[in-house]
């Protein structure tokens, strides 16, 4: 069935330093990509999408770039603050035929940004 | 304000009990979603539904039931045959241009 893998965390950065969050997914047909931020003691919100190959989804400086050839939806930042502190989830919307709506999550990543 | 309301915040059950957490969106939203969240396991999906009176089982969805009798609520039940149902529930809906609203979650512990 579909999943989605992210990269194990903590990730501890510095403020300023540049930010990667590998996510990659396993899906029949054609996806829709996610990312969601969880601030402490909040639900979740949508940070960016992508609903097609190669496009390329940007808020508050996060970006992400759908790529079908290597199935993968990396989230970066080049210059990350304290306030980023959170935990990050990939996820994807089903297209198959079997699965079509079904919204699933990775594992999380919680991102940790110090002064 | 629009948005979606799970209730109780916090539900304590006994071994062998039935409980029912509740789910409301006034979003006209199709698409509700039900998520487990445990630590270090991220969000699970227990059942879903894109239409009035459908759904679909998940990931995880042994040991609960749900309901979709009407557009704006989806409530989910955890049964005695859930062994470990300790966990933070999460309700989402999505609209139909992809992006999931969610739900401040419900917190059950068994007692």
């Amino acid at each position: 069935g579909d999943s989605v893998t992210q990269m194990e965390g903590p990730v501890t950065l510095s403020e300023e330093a540049f930010l990667t969050i590998n996510c990659t997914y396993t899906a029949t047909g054609y996806p829709s990509l996610f990312w969601y931020v969880q601030y402490p003691g909040e639900g979740l919100q949508l940070l960016l999408k992508a609903t097609k190959a190669d496009d390329k989804g940007s808020n508050k400086g996060f970006e992400a770039t759908y790529r079908k050839e290597t199935t993968s939806f990396h989230l970066e930042k080049g210059s990350v603050q304290v306030s980023d502190s959170a935990v990050y989830f990939c996820a994807l919307r089903g297209s198959g035929s079997s699965n079509t709506g079904k919204l699933i999550f990775g594992q999380g990543t919680t991102l940790q940004v110090k002064p | 304000d629009g948005g979606i309301t799970q209730s109780p915040k916090y539900l304590f059950r006994k071994e062998g009990q039935n409980v029912t957490l509740s789910c409301e969106q006034n979003l006209n939203h199709d698409a509700m979603y039900w998520y487990r969240q445990d630590p270090g396991q991220g969000l699970r999906l227990i059942y879903y539904s894109q239409i009035v009176n459908d759904f679909q089982k998940g990931d995880i969805a042994e040991g609960y039931s749900v309901s979709r009798e009407k557009k704006e609520s989806f409530p989910l039940t955890v049964t005695s045959a859930q062994k470990n149902p300790t966990a933070f529930y999460l309700c989402a809906s999505m609209g139909p241009n992809g992006e999931a609203f969610f739900g401040q979650g419900t917190r059950l512990t068994v007692v």
